[in-house]
């Protein structure tokens, strides 16, 4: 079936630093989301995409749709102490099977 | 107030009962889903319904058993637990199955602990 992979696993950071992950299938994917899961609690809705190229900034999150649908990434920037957390990508596929597809996730830590 | 609620929080129990997890969501959606997130903090699809029907079953084994008495409630009732159900279940709900614009809410999880 299809799959996400997610990268990277972990994150170790300092706070004031930016942020990269990204995600990429084999397959196209319709439209991606990305979430984030505190410790605890069930997953967030950061950022939602829906077109290929398409480019969303959430204050300090900047999330982007690849251009072949098959990736994406996911920015933060100045991170706080606040941002730790697991951020999980993931995607409809083909097929309108209505199945979301979840990436590994990325689990983050700031060190203040 | 809490947009997609779960009860309970947390459930121990021991090998071999039946349990129920209660789902509710107060956000007029008609799709309701529930998710295992395991060890590893994979998170995998189970059960979707809409409108009360049984939309996705994923390969899950008859031990489980979805029940949706109105589109605002998904109920997960498991027989015969065994050590392997140990995970946290989600709930989710969308607006509906336009699936190209279907953000989904999760609910905040009950950790399953099967002794």
């Amino acid at each position: 079936g299809q799959q996400l992979n997610q990268s990277p696993q972990s994150m170790f950071i300092q706070e004031g630093e930016d942020v990269s992950m990204n995600c990429t299938s084999s397959s196209i994917f319709n439209t991606w989301l990305w979430y984030k899961q505190d410790p605890g609690e069930g997953p967030v809705l950061l950022i939602a995409l829906y077109k290929a190229g398409e480019l969303t900034s959430n204050g300090r999150l900047t999330a982007q749709f690849g251009i072949t649908r098959k990736d994406s990434f996911l920015n933060i920037s100045a991170s706080i102490p606040s941002d730790v957390g697991i951020y999980f990508c993931a995607g409809y596929g083909s097929g309108n099977t209505g199945k979301l597809i979840f990436g590994q996730g990325t689990t983050l830590q700031v060190k203040p | 107030d809490t947009a997609v609620s779960q009860t309970p929080k947390y459930l121990v129990t021991q090998m071999g009962n039946d349990k129920s997890i209660k789902c509710e969501q107060n956000l007029g959606h008609d799709t309701m889903y529930w998710y295992k997130q395991d060890s590893k903090k994979f998170l995998k699809i189970m059960f979707s319904y809409n409108n009360k029907e049984l939309i996705i079953n994923e390969t899950v084994p008859n031990r489980f058993s979805p029940k949706s008495p109105d589109k605002a409630h998904l109920n997960l009732h498991i027989n015969s637990l065994e050590l392997g159900d140990s995970a946290v279940y989600f709930c989710a709900s969308s607006q509906d199955l336009a699936f190209s614009y279907n953000e989904q809410f999760f609910g905040p999880g009950t950790r399953l602990t099967v002794l």
